[in-house]
């Protein structure tokens, strides 16, 4: 079992609806949250950064963390044609190496 | 501000042959990892670096990889004596410290022929 759960979709949703992305993960330690956009044949950029349980938002995004159930989510408002891409969820322990899911593919149709 | 450089952009090689991949972090970051990333897939941790410790070489497929950082600045990874598997997109990323936000470069694209 991988160490960080995420479904590879594709996720396809209208234009301006709300995208809803999820990762669960197993390892208790990790205390430091991240969620990544990636376009094709582009690397990474980030969207969210979150320290330990709690909700954070940013613009459309807003970022969840339970960390008693080890799952977090993204959520993206109205949404629109140009956030077509892969979304990568990433997290760590203190002091360690960031842990990838295998990122989610989301498709918004105009 | 600029953010993490990485290059080549692109790279063919011959199997057989060494490649040396360069990844320039944002300027007083003081920890880098690398990755790759293989067609549609995601992304395979191989080394971090943090400050004067000892690098997390775990993720190191084979001692054919190498990777290290002068200075506590610009990294080098190695591949030595290429295979075709070793096709990939090679990633870097940078942190200003520990545990803060890491911010990736736009990759190295490997194919070996």
């Amino acid at each position: 079992q991988k160490e960080v759960e995420q479904d590879p979709g594709p996720l396809s949703v209208p234009e301006g609806a709300i995208v809803s992305l999820n990762c669960t993960y197993s390892n208790s330690a990790f205390q430091y949250f991240m969620w990544y956009r990636q376009y094709s044949r582009k690397g990474p950029e980030l969207l969210m950064y979150t320290y330990s349980s709690g909700n954070k938002e940013d613009g459309r995004f807003t970022a969840q963390v339970d960390k008693s159930s080890k799952y977090i989510s993204l959520f993206i408002r109205d949404s629109q044609p140009s956030d077509s891409a892969t979304y990568l969820c990433a997290m760590k322990a203190a002091g360690n190496k960031l842990t990838f899911g295998g990122g989610t593919r989301v498709l918004v149709k105009p | 501000g600029a953010g993490v450089s990485q290059s080549p952009s692109n790279k063919v090689t011959e199997k057989g042959k060494d490649v040396e991949l360069r990844c320039d972090p944002i300027s007083g970051h003081t920890a880098l990892y690398w990755y790759r990333q293989s067609l549609g897939q995601g992304l395979e941790f191989l080394i971090y670096f943090q400050g004067n410790s000892a690098p997390d070489k775990s993720g190191l497929p084979s001692d054919r990889f190498s990777a290290e950082r002068t200075g506590g600045s610009v990294s080098t990874l190695t591949i030595q004596r290429t295979q075709q598997e070793d096709s990939a997109v090679y990633l870097c990323a940078s942190s200003l410290a520990m545990d803060t936000e890491a911010f990736f470069g736009q990759g190295t694209r490997l194919t070996v022929v």
